[in-house]
């Protein structure tokens, strides 16, 4: 049982140009997140998805595109990379739905993304 | 903006005293999480409390919830040097289809 698996773990862009990082969970988990996490920020919600083929919006979307095309994977694109985006990433996934009461959240270890 | 905000920022005790860290947060929820990051690492689930639980415990750990006050506190007792990391309350808000949303996080420093 691997729980979250995030790859890469750590990434150098030039500005400008495009990556994707992925989320793979093995849980059947429905609920998927992306976060930013940047010194004396905490943890900032990028996207997040509360099932297969849906996707919304967090606090800070700008600059980022997501897709959940599987439930166990959830995709974080960077179209144009900026220095701004220099962060490290986590994913997350929750247990819960409809008629379920939601479970706590598991992470991955991080994508430390440096962009030049 | 980030639905919650733990105090203090940084909070520093001696090994064997009590940790408080509080939380508060601005809408109604379903739950409250609370979580700890070691340096570098993912972060790692401590406790859940329902919207309908007042106090919970789990080993040193024990969480109080006040839906009034809109506030939770975590309290870890007899801390040990290992306690050092950074701590973060979570909020799935209500009706926001399970948006998980985190404060900046407590840094706690436990001297042995």
């Amino acid at each position: 049982n691997a729980g979250v698996t995030q790859t890469p773990k750590f990434r150098v862009l030039k500005t400008g140009q495009s990556m994707t990082l992925l989320c793979a969970q093995d849980m059947n988990h429905e609920y998927m997140y992306w976060y930013r996490q940047d010194p004396g920020m905490g943890l900032r919600l990028i996207h997040y998805s509360v099932g297969e083929g849906t996707t919304a919006k967090g606090e800070v979307p700008d600059g980022y595109n997501v897709s959940r095309l599987k439930k166990q994977n959830f995709l974080l694109g960077l179209e144009s990379a900026a220095p701004s985006q220099t962060s490290v990433y986590f994913c997350a996934s929750m247990g819960g739905g409809a008629g379920t009461s939601n479970t706590e959240a598991f992470f991955g270890q991080g994508t430390r993304l440096t962009v030049v | 903006s980030q639905q919650g905000e733990e105090d203090p920022q940084a909070l520093s005790i001696q090994e064997g005293e009590n940790a408080t860290m509080n939380c508060s947060y601005k809408t109604s929820i379903n739950n409250l999480q609370w979580y700890r990051q070691n340096s570098g690492r993912g972060l790692v689930h401590l406790i859940l409390i329902r919207s309908n639980e007042r106090e919970k415990h789990s080993g040193r750990l024990r969480v109080t919830l006040d839906t009034s006050k809109k506030s939770s506190s975590l309290l870890i007792t007899a801390s040990r040097a290992a306690d050092t990391a950074s701590y973060f309350c979570a909020t799935d808000a209500r009706g926001a289809n399970s948006k998980l949303t985190f404060g900046k996080g407590i840094t706690l420093s436990v001297r042995p």
